[in-house]
């Protein structure tokens, strides 16, 4: 099944800057969603963007959406040590439900 | 609290052996799913469940089997038929099979063949 790829794979920043990452994928879809991952841990659903919608916000997340060009980005403002993880997209085809995750961008930020 | 509880945490296994791992939820969730992930794979689909008694094949099925027998509870076995079963495998549940279908995931169970 199709894949997301996220872009880039490591992320290193200093706290407080922000952070920007991107998500490719191949065929129409119904959602986008993002997760982050701990070391080690599950994963945990952050937001959610409908491919109607071209952008979305949630505390100092934002989600932007472009289905022309199949690609999606979550920006993390004033980045905190404690965003240190895994951040991963997952799309759902359009006229399926199951989820197909990306690789995922480890984003490290430095206190 | 309600969540998805996967066990054991660490698993050592014998090449030769089949070793199940349980997950049990408690969110009255109808679906349910095994990933597994490799360091630098992303997550794969092994199994879902949308209703019990009832349970589909992901990408990478072989050498797995699962069971739906109760709606909280999807366990999954890994059999001496699975060539490389060293990896992290995670459990989630959702509460719809259509439309946005946000998980929920367990903390992971790693699986570890000596």
């Amino acid at each position: 099944s199709q894949q997301g790829e996220e872009d880039p794979q490591a992320l290193s920043i200093q706290e407080g800057e922000n952070a920007t990452m991107n998500c490719s994928y191949k065929t129409s879809i119904n959602n986008l969603q993002w997760y982050r991952q701990n070391s080690g841990r599950g994963l945990v659903h952050l937001i959610l963007i409908r491919s109607n919608e071209r952008e979305k916000h949630s505390g100092r997340l934002r989600v932007t959406l472009d289905t022309s060009k199949k690609s999606s980005s979550l920006l993390i403002t004033a980045s905190r040590a404690a965003d240190t993880a895994s951040y991963f997209c997952a799309t759902d085809e359009a006229g399926s439900y199951q989820l197909t995750f990306g690789k995922g961008t480890k984003l490290s930020v430095i206190p | 609290d309600g969540g998805i509880t996967q066990s054991p945490k660490y698993l050592f296994r014998k090449e030769g052996q089949n070793v199940t791992l349980s997950c049990e939820q408690n969110l009255n969730h109808d679906a349910m799913y095994w990933y597994r992930q490799d360091p630098g794979q992303g997550l794969r689909l092994i199994y879902y469940s949308q209703i019990v008694n009832d349970f589909q094949k992901g990408d990478i099925a072989e050498g797995y089997s699962v069971s739906r027998e109760k709606k909280e509870s999807f366990p999954l076995t890994v059999t001496s038929a699975q060539k490389n079963p060293t990896a992290f495998y995670l459990c989630a549940s959702s509460p719809r099979t259509g439309g946005a279908n946000v998980l929920t995931f367990g903390a992971g169970s790693r699986l570890t063949v000596l």
